[in-house]
């Protein structure tokens, strides 16, 4: 099947820091990437969806000024967290649609661990 | 408000036994129903998916029951093996919509 790249698996900040999360899709091209955050023991709540050269489209109460998206090309999708504070350490997941609609041939990246100090 | 409900919260299952998970949904236009099976700190992976128009679908070991007048699906795993001990989620979708995702369920299989 497909594969998408997240990367970092797993990293650690100071409160303040700026942390960059990538997502890549490896052997196909992802016009819609989406983004997710995972609480311990919690389903995945989508927080915004990133279309190739346009602005990312945020859930309703997710600070887009905080959380960061840029889709500047076909294959590589990236989440800022801007002046990260330790009420943002979570777990992170994207996802890239290869084709098809929205729910069909969706595959996530391995996720990111994000401790903020 | 959760679109798509999900039971139980957490399962334990002898090896060898069936494993079943079931899902329920209000919104008739969901029509893609797909399973994923979540490893901890690994992203989920896409284990089986069902379209409406079909009431069970098989996979090896997986399988999922779909009753579209209930508006309920279910996965049943087989044989469950210690390598399925994982968080498994059902979700549903529609149209060009997202995913949305149920609240996962905890699998432990005793050897």
């Amino acid at each position: 099947g497909a594969v998408v790249s997240q990367h970092p698996s797993r990293v650690i900040c100071k409160s303040g820091t700026s942390v960059k999360i990538e997502c890549r899709s490896l052997d196909f091209q992802a016009t819609t990437m989406f983004w997710y955050r995972q609480f311990p023991k919690q389903s995945l709540m989508l927080m915004a969806t990133s279309n190739e050269g346009s602005k990312a489209t945020y859930e309703q109460g997710v600070e887009k000024d905080k959380f960061l998206i840029n889709h500047a090309s076909l294959t590589l999708s990236t989440l800022t967290v801007t002046s990260a504070h330790p009420e943002d350490s979570s777990f992170y997941i994207c996802s890239a649609r290869d084709g098809g609609l929205a729910g069909e041939k969706l595959f996530f990246g391995s996720g990111t661990q994000l401790s903020v100090l | 408000q959760q679109q798509v409900k999900q039971s139980p919260q957490s399962l334990i299952v002898q090896k060898g036994g069936i494993s079943i998970i079931n899902c329920a949904y209000e919104n008739t236009a969901f029509d893609y129903f797909p399973w994923y099976q979540q490893f901890p700190g690994k992203g989920p992976a896409l284990l089986i998916a069902i379209r409406p128009d079909v009431s069970e679908k098989k996979e090896g070991r997986f399988t999922i029951s779909f009753n579209k007048s209930a508006k309920q699906f279910s996965l049943h795993i087989m044989d469950s093996q210690p390598g399925d001990s994982a968080t498994y989620f059902c979700a549903a979708s529609y149209g060009a919509n997202n995913l949305f995702f149920g609240t996962g369920t905890r699998l432990t299989v005793i050897p």
